[in-house]
């Protein structure tokens, strides 16, 4: 049973460049959650996708923005990239009925110079 | 205010000891509640979910009450294993979704 897999692993950018991150649920779910964890923080909603929709959204500007595939899987973009975006970019597979559990996976490791 | 605080520690204790970590949230219509554990540069992994009865799992305990919007993880016995960094999480999502709202997360080491 393959858990949540993201690619890639690392990625770095410069300053007001765009990236594109993915993630593949695990199987069996139809939701997916992105969460940004800065270092020494928690992990922070970003949005989440469910029947290839955007359902709820955090406190993050219009630069991040996704897409749910009809495969469940997603993309993270971030446009015009900052210093500050530089983070580990998780995302996390569920269940789109009663389960709140979220299983994440490994995230990307993302720098912005 | 942030929606879960959390002790950011760090809490040292030696092999064996009991250690105690708290968490308070701030929304009160909040639904479900869990610990994660994290490891040094690893994915968040769901611990135990928190029930209003108090729940267990093995060496761990985790409580909550809503009166005080207040929940806790007691570890027995620690062990060297033990070591990572504990996130309170509370899941203030609509029905039929969910969105979890991190603290900053407690890091232990558990000492030989």
């Amino acid at each position: 049973d393959a858990g949540v897999t993201q690619s890639p692993t690392h990625l770095i950018k410069t300053r007001g460049q765009q990236v594109t991150l993915r993630c593949s649920p695990k199987s069996g779910h139809d939701t997916v959650s992105w969460y940004q964890q800065a270092l020494g923080q928690g992990p922070q909603f970003i949005f989440q996708y469910y029947e290839e929709e955007e359902r709820q959204r955090g406190n993050f500007p219009d630069r991040f923005s996704g897409h749910q595939f009809p495969n469940y899987s997603s993309e993270l973009n971030v446009n015009a990239l900052l210093l500050g975006d530089s983070a580990l970019y998780l995302c996390a597979s569920s269940w789109g009925g009663d389960s709140y559990e979220q299983y994440f996976g490994p995230g990307t490791r993302l720098t912005v110079t | 205010r942030k929606e879960v605080e959390q002790d950011p520690g760090p809490f040292n204790v030696p092999e064996g000891a009991t250690v105690a970590f708290n968490c308070t949230y701030s929304n009160s219509a909040s639904q479900s509640f869990f610990w994660y554990r994290q490891d040094c540069r690893k994915e968040p992994k769901l611990l135990m979910s928190v029930y209003s009865s108090g729940n267990e799992d093995g060496r761990f305990t985790a409580q909550l009450n809503r009166a005080s919007q207040y929940i806790s993880l007691l570890i027995r016995d620690s062990k060297l294993s033990d070591s990572a960094t504990y996130l309170c999480v509370v899941n203030i999502g609509q029905t039929g979704a969910n969105n979890l709202f991190f603290g900053t997360g407690t890091r232990l080491t558990v000492i030989p």
